[in-house]
């Protein structure tokens, strides 16, 4: 059962340190989303990549924000510095052409 | 731009009853449509998927949506409700030329005994 893997599950961090959020998409994809889930604004696109080119990453906070595709099996989103408001789960999702999005379990991040 | 509401952010209903979960869509293109579902503390869940073909999609779990042009709506309905239903459910859309979807808020579903 090929599932998207999401590294760590959960984080809690001080404000101002550096926070790596990793995925392993489903083998074979190519097409990698990340999302951002919170109360207030639900679910937001951040960023993502087909092929491992970026195509859009204008849901992100330039400043702090960054996503990369160093491989085919591994995406990774970066918070530097991280700020309280960054407190929210990241999914990972990842699709075949222009189809359906398989989501990962997400990482609950918590930013103190 | 294509976008999706979901009315109600809570739905309630008891053990054995109809669920009936609204969504209506904005788009300027033929829409392909999506129902995920998320289980506390998990992703979304892709439950069935609308792509042209058949205007009555069956999906897992004894869901199924019928996507209705004149309406503008891809409801969402199971006949009876288990208590493994309740979570959260969300309505997508796929951008036009893109590979992204559009989600609405979500609704919750509360299922009693």
């Amino acid at each position: 059962d090929a599932r998207v893997t999401q590294t760590p599950r959960h984080k809690v961090t001080e404000m101002g340190q550096e926070v790596t959020m990793r995925c392993q998409p489903i083998l074979g994809h190519n097409t990698v989303f990340w999302y951002r889930q919170t109360m207030m604004q639900g679910l937001e696109l951040l960023a993502y990549f087909r092929n491992r080119a970026p195509l859009d990453d204008s849901g992100m906070p330039k400043d702090r924000f960054s996503a990369e595709m160093p491989d085919a099996t591994l995406a990774t989103l970066k918070i530097q510095p991280s700020e309280p408001r960054d407190s929210a789960v990241y999914f990972c999702a990842s699709g075949l052409a222009d189809y359906e999005q398989y989501f990962g379990p997400g990482t609950r991040l918590t930013v103190t | 731009a294509q976008s999706v509401t979901q009315l109600g952010s809570h739905v309630s209903v008891s053990e054995g009853a109809l669920v009936l979960l609204r969504c209506n869509y904005s788009s300027s293109v033929p829409p392909y449509l999506f129902w995920y579902v998320q289980y506390p503390n998990q992703g979304l869940q892709l439950l069935l998927k609308y792509t042209s073909a058949a205007t009555l999609v069956k999906g897992i779990n004894g869901f199924e949506a019928e996507f209705k042009k004149s309406e503008t709506s891809f409801h969402l309905t199971k006949p009876s409700a288990h208590m493994s239903d309740a979570a959260e459910y969300f309505c997508a859309v796929r951008n036009s030329g893109y590979s992204t979807l559009t989600f609405g808020k979500g609704t919750m579903l509360l299922v009693s005994p």
